[in-house]
């Protein structure tokens, strides 16, 4: 078990349609980041939080936003949905030696 | 900006043969290195890291080393087996605030090994 679950697994949504990914930490896991991964590239950095404040944001435009809760929980929210979003999201949390990966949420906009 | 490069897939090995997947980075300051693998279906998994250089990380057979002066952190393992089937992604971390980072990868190399 990796200590990060996220869900849904798979989602189809319309151009235009909005979308809230979650994924749940390990207790005391304060940083979460997400990434974006399109098919066959390497995951790209979206944003992180660090104790629910925003800690750095990568080349994504503003329509992504993002949400951590204090009880170690997040979501990221994508408005606006364009068929160039459909990717596998992944969500990391902090731990020992590095971040631990859930097994990610893949988008598919129609 | 940092950047990571690694070598195209897919490789393809017979088992028990020896892998290396070249990744090569350029970057700022002293980054810490990371190979990730991701197995089909799965989200990516720690393999080793290196966090300074000539520091050596190993894990399940594989290792590589943190190459200052060649910018490098190849992969290597010995000798292959079928389950090493996956995705392998080399990654640096490009530091944030409040001693966190984030991870800047590789486009993944696939290996495939055959029986």
């Amino acid at each position: 078990e990796t200590g990060v679950t996220q869900s849904p697994t798979h989602l189809i949504k319309t151009r235009g349609q909005q979308v809230t990914l979650r994924c749940s930490s390990q207790s005391g896991h304060n940083t979460v980041s997400w990434y974006q991964q399109a098919l066959g590239q390497g995951p790209q950095f979206i944003f992180q939080y660090y104790r629910e404040e925003e800690n750095g944001r990568g080349n994504f435009p503003p329509r992504f936003s993002g949400l951590q809760f204090p009880n170690y929980s997040s979501e990221l929210n994508v408005n606006a949905l364009e068929l160039d979003d459909s990717a596998l999201y992944l969500c990391a949390s902090s731990s020992v030696g590095g971040y631990t990966f859930g097994s990610g949420t893949r988008l598919t906009v129609v | 900006g940092n950047s990571v490069t690694q070598m195209e897939g897919p490789v393809t090995l017979s088992e028990e043969a020896f892998l290396t997947i070249n990744c090569t980075y350029t970057a700022t300051g002293y980054p810490s290195l990371f190979w990730y693998v991701q197995y089909p279906g799965e989200g990516l998994q720690l393999l080793l890291k290196a966090t300074k250089a000539d520091d050596k990380g190993s894990n399940k057979g594989f290792e590589a080393t943190y190459r200052k002066e060649t910018t490098s952190f190849h992969l290597e393992k010995g000798s292959v087996q079928v389950s090493d089937s996956a995705v392998y992604f080399c990654a640096l971390s490009d530091a944030l605030m409040d001693s966190n980072y984030q991870l800047i990868w590789g486009a993944g190399t696939k290996l495939i090994i055959k029986p």
